[in-house]
């Protein structure tokens, strides 16, 4: 079974743009959550998609925001890039059906984003 | 907000020590601990999901024990190999929702000949 991919897997904007990652989870699984890993951070959970919705969210301002579709695939955007937003994202896939918190997430590699 | 807490932050062995780790969590309202191992430049590889207090589990020379009672895991690596070197990652859900997992900062092992 293929793993989670993410595209692109490097990036390097300027403040003020805005950026788009994407994330393809493991054939049938139907919960992508984004987490954001920054120098001397834990990973910080961002948000979480599954059937096309948003089922959890983070401490992280609107400039955020993610979606899913129905295959579901998901995308995360960040508006106004700004110094600050430049960490490694990553995207984790879980069947999302469990609950009760034991369901194990799967995760990609990673996007590294670099805001100059 | 759920604080995950874990030490020590790094450890240096040699190859063959066994050496182990702690995951501290709030005792109250647990769900679960997950604990992942992250090689540099791989992906997070889940280990293991500990639900039950007493819980122990065991992958090859790796293995973890859990006291939800008192809000800890260790995570105990047996007859290190330099393969091992990686940050050990212990998570928590601060809900019942396990996609929205709280994560220590980490311990990074590494195994030197």
């Amino acid at each position: 079974k293929a793993g989670v991919t993410q595209t692109p897997r490097y990036l390097i904007k300027t403040r003020g743009q805005q950026v788009t990652l994407s994330c393809s989870p493991i054939s049938g699984h139907r919960s992508v959550s984004w987490y954001q890993q920054t120098p001397g951070q834990g990973l910080q959970f961002l948000f979480e998609y599954f059937s096309e919705t948003q089922r959890n969210k983070g401490n992280f301002p609107g400039r955020f925001s993610g979606r899913q579709f129905s295959n579901s695939r998901s995308e995360m955007n960040v508006s106004t890039l700004e110094l600050g937003d430049s960490a490694l994202y990553l995207c984790a896939s879980s069947g999302g059906w469990t609950s009760g918190g034991k369901e194990t997430q799967y995760f990609g590699p990673g996007t590294r984003l670099l805001v100059l | 907000i759920l604080n995950v807490e874990q030490s020590p932050q790094s450890l240096h062995v040699q190859e063959g020590d066994s050496t182990n780790f702690t995951c501290s969590f709030p005792s109250s309202n647990f769900y679960a601990l997950h604990w992942y191992r992250w090689e540099t430049a791989k992906s997070p590889e889940a280990l293991f999901v500990m639900t039950l207090n007493g819980d122990e589990k065991k992958k090859g020379r790796i293995s973890a024990t859990l006291n939800t009672k008192e809000g800890y895991s260790y995570l105990y690596i047996k007859g290190s190999q330099p393969e091992d070197s990686a940050t050990y990652l212990c998570a928590s859900p601060d809900t019942g929702t396990a996609s929205k997992l709280t994560f220590g900062t980490g311990t990074r092992l590494q195994v030197t000949l």
